[in-house]
């Protein structure tokens, strides 16, 4: 059971260029989502789901698309990479919304550099 | 939305007991405490939650206090791997399931 795994896990990019960044999780999940961390900061939301086909704008979205074509994956687009884009990307999945309190498991990390 | 306050660092001794506190007074009823750690550069992991009542599992316990207002998260026998940033998190049922990270408590643990 590999959980949330993340590729690629590292990469730089130059200004202007796209990548995408691709979530894979196992665990039937119906939400999904991806953060970002800069150093010394918390994690901060940039996109969200709600499940397959739908997407939702987090936190910090601008400069990111994102897509869920399929339960299991979700993508992170950068069309033209900045500098302010360079970051650690942190995918996450849980069942559900339930205030009862579902958890979320998060991905080991996809290390950007925008030079 | 709750937020929550939590000390900026702490050191505990290899083999004792490590508590961490969170303060968290504008709780609403139905929201819940989470607690996430983060082992430098790795995705947070979860470690435990709870609603009113103290909570026990393999990782830890949560004591919260009979107000609502403030928890405790324990690491009953701290090692080395315990150091990490640990994340205290009211869960805000309006965002669909975000979690509000702040900067959490560096936990070092020391020989």
């Amino acid at each position: 059971n590999a959980g949330v795994t993340q590729t690629p896990k590292f990469r730089v990019l130059k200004t202007g260029q796209s990548m995408t960044l691709l979530c894979a999780q196992d665990m039937n999940h119906e939400y999904m989502y991806w953060y970002r961390q800069d150093p010394g900061m918390g994690l901060r939301l940039i996109h969200y789901s709600v499940g397959e086909g739908t997407t939702a704008k987090g936190e910090v979205p601008d400069g990111y698309n994102v897509s869920r074509l399929k339960k299991q994956n979700f993508l992170l687009g950068l069309e033209s990479a900045a500098p302010s884009q360079t970051s650690v990307y942190f995918c996450a999945s849980s069942y559900s919304n339930s205030i009862s309190g579902n958890t979320i498991y998060f991905g080991e990390g996809s290390w950007l550099t925008v030079v | 939305d709750a937020k929550t306050t939590q000390p900026t660092s702490m050191d505990c001794a290899e083999g004792r007991a490590a508590n961490l506190p969170c303060n968290h007074s504008t709780i609403s009823g139905n929201e819940y405490v989470y607690w996430y750690r983060q082992i430098h550069s790795q995705g947070p992991q979860y470690i435990i939650h709870g609603l009113k009542n103290n909570e026990t599992n393999e990782m830890a316990s949560l004591i919260i206090t009979e107000d609502r207002k403030s928890s405790t998260l324990i690491l009953p026998h701290a090692t080395l791997r315990d150091t990490a940033v640990y994340y205290c998190i009211v869960r805000v049922a309006r965002s669909q399931g975000n979690l509000i990270f702040g900067k959490g408590t560096k936990l070092s643990v020391k020989p």
